[in-house]
Formats: C-alpha cells, structure tokens, sequence
C-alpha cells in the first residue's frame, strides 16, 4: 500500500515568492495533519482535518499560512509570501479513527529554503 | 497542560550494548504515550504506544518502553543496540480532550561500530 505521499520532496524559492506544499493522504483515512520541523522549535503541529474539515488551525503562524483539504485524497499547504523564517521541513501525516490513538502515518516531508 | 521532556538531545552507544532514551511526561489526564522513530531525511513512524493497558510494551525492531506513573516516565530501551537503530527518537503524549499529538524535542541515537 502507498504511504502519505508528499511534493515536491524539497523546494527552493525566494522570499516574497509563493509556496505550494501537496500531500496524499493514505486511502480510507479521516484524519490529516500539517507539521513543521525546525531545529530550533522540533516538530509543530500546524493544522489538522477531520473528513476534509479544518478543525483546529490555531497552530499556523500567520495569516501567510493557509491549508485546504477539497477533499479525502488531497491537501494543501500554502504559503504566501514566503519569508527565510518559513524555512523548515513540512510534513503531512494521516491517521483513522480517533486521533487520540497516536496512530499517524507520515510523509516523508517537503524540506523548504526560503532564501 | 501536556507535555513530554525528553533528558537527553544526543545519546551515544556501542553496537551490541544496551540503549536507553529517557522521557518524562506532564499530564492533567489519564495520558496515552508513544514513541516515534525518525531515520535521516524519513518521516516519523510509530514505534511502540501505551494506552493504559499493559505498563511495558513491547514495539518493533527490539524496542520496549515501561510506563510507571509514579515517576512520570515513560523510558524507551533495547537491549542490544543495532546500527540501523541511529535514529531520531521522538516521545509523544496525548490527552483526551487535547488537540492533537504534542512532541517530545527529540534524542538523537548514535551508533559506535
């Protein structure tokens, strides 16, 4: 079975440009999840859908950040404009049923330099 | 709140030696607990999940980990450290009610030959 599909798997751009990350979750679940991954502040988790709903996006940074889910095999995270700050691996993961049984399956991330 | 401390942000070990990654959890709640594996440039992939069943579980490729609440802990072992085992290791904690996952900082695990 495909995992949690991601691209582009690394992405150079330049500040004020605009950045489009893609995920593919695995088939037949309801969860998705958007995480960035920094050095400096590990793994944040930045926003997350239950069956193609945003339910909690109070972790994206700014007003720059947007995610949609139009629907179950595909999300996107944008980022417009982009700044070096948003420099960071992004990764998208999926999990069925509750999300409480800590279950995600991960990409395998979409490493962004913002220069 | 919840969150996760894990003690170490680098532990290095001898091929065929024991490991252990320390990991202390806070938590309002009955938590549930996992550990999570991250190998270079790879997403992360669950290793092992407590959730109030048995307090030592078992996981894959060796691993165990012990939840003893009343110490906070949740330490992950193996008893014979492998090469492919070099890896970023996350602990991870969640809350009925919480949001979502919350992440530990992370151990990095090396590997001597």
């Amino acid at each position: 079975d495909a995992g949690v599909i991601q691209s582009p798997r690394h992405e150079v751009t330049e500040m004020g440009q605009e950045v489009t990350l893609r995920c593919k979750p695995i088939s037949g679940h309801d969860y998705l999840f958007w995480y960035r991954q920094t050095m400096m502040r590990g793994l944040e988790l930045l926003i997350y859908f239950n069956n193609n709903v945003p339910i909690d996006d109070s972790g994206m940074p700014e007003d720059r950040f947007s995610a949609k889910m139009p629907n179950a095999s595909f999300s996107t995270l944008k980022i417009q404009p982009s700044e070096p700050r948003d420099s960071a691996v992004y990764f998208c993961a999926s999990s069925r049923g509750s999300i409480w049984n800590g279950e995600l399956f991960f990409g395998e991330g979409s490493r962004l330099t913002v220069l | 709140a919840q969150s996760v401390t894990q003690l170490d942000s680098h532990v290095s070990v001898s091929e065929g030696t024991p490991v252990l990654l320390r990991c202390n959890y806070s938590s309002s709640y009955s938590p549930s607990l996992f550990w999570y594996v991250q190998h270079p440039n790879k997403g992360l992939q669950l290793l092992l999940k407590y959730t109030s069943a048995a307090t030592l579980v078992k996981g894959i490729n060796g691993f165990e980990a012990e939840f003893k609440k009343s110490e906070t802990s949740f330490h992950l072992t193996k008893p014979s450290a492998h090469m492919s085992d070099a890896a970023e290791y996350f602990c991870v904690v969640s809350d009925a009610g919480r949001r979502a996952l919350t992440f530990g900082s992370g151990t990095r695990l090396q590997v001597q030959p």
